[in-house]
């Protein structure tokens, strides 16, 4: 099966820590998008890639948040400089692009901050 | 503010009694989505919608799309315990190239 895989599934970190996920998306997917999803609400768009390129961001997204897809297949996630309010589950998705709008989620990095 | 609306919030009901679970916009969608999602991981995508009016059956599960491409419901025919979980709507705007999920609804089918 060679779905959406991140790493790692589980982050404990502490406050003013730096944290790195990582997202593998299905291999012919050229769209890869980032999500946040807080306890009880549903996923919230962060950021998008198609191939290399970000094409959008948030305007929820702070200037802690960077994310990089530097050869057009998997991509990270950067979080400096964390804080409690970033605790939340961090979900990846790829797609076809060209008109196709199904994605497929990964299983998702849940991030806690103490 | 939630562009997607669903509703109920939480739905619990008996193994083999039937239940629908509503998504309402204002905004037109190009598509919309379904997806259930279990504790801990990510969501599965169950079905896809694009054509006002359209009908998807997927085993006992029943999906339409609104004719204005607005709104859309989740139908569960005699439902089982497995079908248990966070139900997401989700649509689809090219412009935007990007799902905006409703809130969930969250059922429990109890034996």
């Amino acid at each position: 099966d060679t779905g959406v895989s991140q790493d790692p599934r589980h982050k404990i970190t502490k406050r003013g820590q730096n944290v790195t996920f990582r997202c593998d998306p299905i291999s012919e997917h050229n769209r890869l998008y980032w999500y946040r999803q807080t306890l009880g609400q549903g996923p919230e768009f962060l950021t998008y890639f198609q191939n290399e390129a970000q094409l959008e961001k948030s305007r929820l997204l702070s200037d802690r948040f960077s994310a990089e897809r530097p050869k057009g297949s998997f991509s990270t996630l950067e979080i400096q400089r964390t804080e409690q309010g970033d605790s939340a589950m961090y979900l990846c998705a790829s797609s076809l692009g060209a008109g196709r709008h199904e994605q497929y989620f990964g299983p998702g990095t849940r991030l806690t901050v103490t | 503010t939630q562009l997607l609306e669903q509703s109920p919030q939480f739905l619990s009901i008996q193994e083999g009694e039937n239940l629908t679970v509503y998504c309402n916009s204002s905004s037109v969608f190009s598509s919309l989505q379904w997806y259930r999602q279990e504790p801990g991981e990510g969501p599965v995508l169950l079905v896809t919608v694009v054509t006002g009016g359209e009908v998807k059956k997927l085993k006992r599960l029943t999906f339409q799309f609104g004719d204005a491409r607005k709104d859309s419901s989740l139908h569960i025919t005699a439902a089982q315990p497995g079908d248990t979980g966070l139900y997401l709507c989700a649509g689809f705007r090219a412009a935007g190239n990007k799902l905006t999920f409703g809130g969930g609804t969250r059922v429990l089918v109890k034996p």
